[in-house]
């Protein structure tokens, strides 16, 4: 089955603590992208990629980190996190030239 | 920046009514896009419309496009209680970002 895998699916943790939230697609798109949904603001713009090796700052990108080194996979990494990062975080993918992009499950992350 | 404002921000309506939900954007787009989110999950795409397109149709959904007033609306006909979910718009910019929308939260009763 086609689809935008993301783990965990829910995450409680602590102020400063690192942790990464995987993202993994089985359609060999190009591009992927993490988002943040937060009430009242919509869904905003983390970090995306175009390819391997190929990423760019969204529109929120403070206190995250991308890396892309195979196709399939964009984890997103927070080094520190903070409670302002406490939000439902979704990764997207689909393939370069293509407007309908692929959602997650997303996860939901709350920072104490 | 936020590229869409939705309005209204929240519609419930009886089942078999049709809904209609607006969408302002504020910069140029190649295409306007929407996307359908049940409660707490991922998004769904539901409908595409390009910049010189004026109105595009897909089952019981009719979307229209004003670039004019950089301004597109959603309408879903003869609604069903599984049409409950949140609704946003998504302008589709240089490269093809996704900038998104606040969102509609639709609610559809028996």
């Amino acid at each position: 089955e086609a689809q935008v895998t993301q783990n965990p699916r829910y995450l409680i943790t602590v102020t400063g603590k690192k942790l990464t939230v995987t993202c993994s697609q089985n359609m060999n798109h190009e591009y992927m992208s993490w988002y943040r949904q937060d009430p009242g603001l919509g869904l905003r713009q983390i970090y995306y990629s175009m390819n391997v090796e190929v990423t760019d700052k969204g529109d929120v990108p403070e206190g995250y980190k991308v890396s892309r080194k195979e196709k399939r996979n964009f984890p997103l990494i927070l080094e520190s996190p903070s409670p302002n990062q406490t939000s439902l975080y979704f990764c997207a993918s689909r393939p370069l030239g293509y407007n309908e992009q692929f959602f997650g499950p997303g996860t939901r992350l709350t920072v104490l | 920046s936020q590229q869409g404002e939705e309005d209204p921000q929240a519609l419930s309506i009886q089942e078999g009514e049709n809904a209609t939900m607006n969408c302002s954007y504020k910069t140029s787009i190649n295409n306007l896009q929407w996307y359908r989110q049940n409660s707490g999950r991922g998004l769904v795409h539901l409908i595409l419309i390009r910049s010189n397109e004026r109105e595009k149709h897909s089952g019981r959904l009719r979307v229209t496009l004003d670039t004019s007033k950089k301004s597109s609306s959603l309408l879903i006909t003869a609604s069903r209680a599984a049409d409950t979910a949140s609704y946003f718009c998504a302008g589709a910019g240089g490269g093809n970002k996704l900038t998104f929308g606040t969102g509609t939260q639709l609610k559809v009763e028996l």
